[in-house]
Order: C-alpha cells, then structure tokens, then sequence
C-alpha cells in the first residue's frame, strides 16, 4: 500500500494522559501535514512539516501540543495531557513538496478522550 | 482571517443529473484550489485541482476557477447515489503548504 499511512486508527485516552499519533507519508512524498476535524466541524490546518523541520505551525495550539518529522520513521503529533475537547478526528496528509503540490490524506486517527 | 465559504446544503439531485457546487475564498493572493470528497466517517479524497483561470475536466467533473470573482465551482455531470458525500473546497496561498478549508456541502443523490 503506497498512501499515507496513520496509526493508529482509533486512540482512547484518559482526561490528563498522552497521545501519540503516527503518519508515514506516501512513497516519495516528504512534506507532511497535520489536520484536525472536530465534531460537526470543518477540517483545520495545523502543522506543515518537512523532515527535521516545521514549516508552519500557525495553527497547533499554543499549549501540550507538538509535532515532528524526524529523519527516520514517522511524523508524530503528540498532545499531553488530553482534555475532553481533544477528542476529534486527527488526519495527517502528504505531498511531494516540488512538482505537484496535491495533499493526499491518510486515513485518520479517531482520538476519544474520556 | 482568511476565509473558504461553501453552502452547507443539503443539495439533493436526482440520479442522471448535475450537481452544482460552489466555493467563495476571501483571499486574493490564493494560488491552488482543490476539491475533495468525504464520505461520512472516512477521510478527505482528492478528486479535483485547478490552478488557472478557466475549467478544467475529469471524466464526469469539470472545475471551475474565476480569481477576479474569487470563485470555485465543482461540476458532477450524470450524478450517481455513490456521489453523495460531503464536498471541501479548499484553498492555499503558496505554491504548497496549508489548506483552508470550507465547512463542506453535502450532497445527496436520489435514485
């Protein structure tokens, strides 16, 4: 399977723990975005990263959230201590980053906080 | 605040007809408009991307960009039930980089 890959697919986490979740970008694709889709809600930008760089984070909020592209393995958004209101759909999309600048979404990671 | 508005409809057509879809953007200096495809409980699907003033065709959809009225339209001629979905358009400033995205228009298609 050459899509973006997300893992894993559904996540349940208590109010306070953490949460990591995982992208691999298409093959040849190393441009790797982060959206989040709340409940009844459209999908928000978050972070655009490049491997060992993040290109635009205008739209991660500004506490217990962070994201990386090392440059082995996988992207990683991580969120401490979730609260209630983190619990949302969470989609990681690639892109080659020269050439065609098309975004390709993984299947999404579904984040219940309880 | 940069913005991407769209009908939230529900837009129902009968099966063999034209879905019209539309998408206004705030911004002026946008670049690259797409549009996907959600079907409930799934992820966004590419199925449409236009650069340049004009249309642009794929098999039964046609998009179609007017940057001086700040416009996108989504075309789906000989809609099916297997259309009915939610459609994003969505819009970047740059060469790459981060979509905006509209609240989506569902559509539903009627045997």
């Amino acid at each position: 399977n050459a899509g973006v890959m997300q893992n894993p697919r559904h996540l349940v986490r208590r109010r306070g723990q953490e949460a990591r979740l995982r992208c691999s970008p298409m093959k040849g694709h190393s441009h790797v975005y982060w959206y989040r889709q709340l409940p009844e809600e459209g999908l928000k930008f978050m972070v655009y990263l490049q491997k060992e760089n993040i290109i635009d984070e205008s739209g991660m909020p500004k506490e217990r959230f962070s994201a990386e592209f090392p440059k082995e393995g996988p992207s990683i958004l991580r969120i401490q201590q979730v609260v209630r209101g983190d619990s949302a759909a969470y989609f990681c999309a690639s892109s080659p980053g020269t050439g065609p600048l098309e975004q390709y979404f993984g299947p999404g990671t579904r984040l219940t906080v309880t | 605040q940069k913005e991407v508005e769209q009908n939230s409809g529900p837009l129902s057509v009968p099966e063999g007809a034209i879905a019209s879809l539309n998408c206004t953007y705030s911004d002026r200096g946008s670049q690259s408009f797409f549009w996907y495809r959600q079907y409930s409980g799934k992820s966004p699907e590419l199925i449409m991307f236009i650069y340049s003033n004009g249309d642009k065709e794929d098999g039964r959809f046609t998009a179609q960009l007017n940057k001086a009225s700040q416009y996108v339209s989504l075309l789906i001629r000989d809609s099916q039930p297997s259309d009915s979905a939610t459609y994003l358009c969505a819009v970047s400033e740059n060469q790459g980089g981060k979509l905006i995205f509209g609240q989506g228009t569902e559509l539903s298609v009627k045997p």
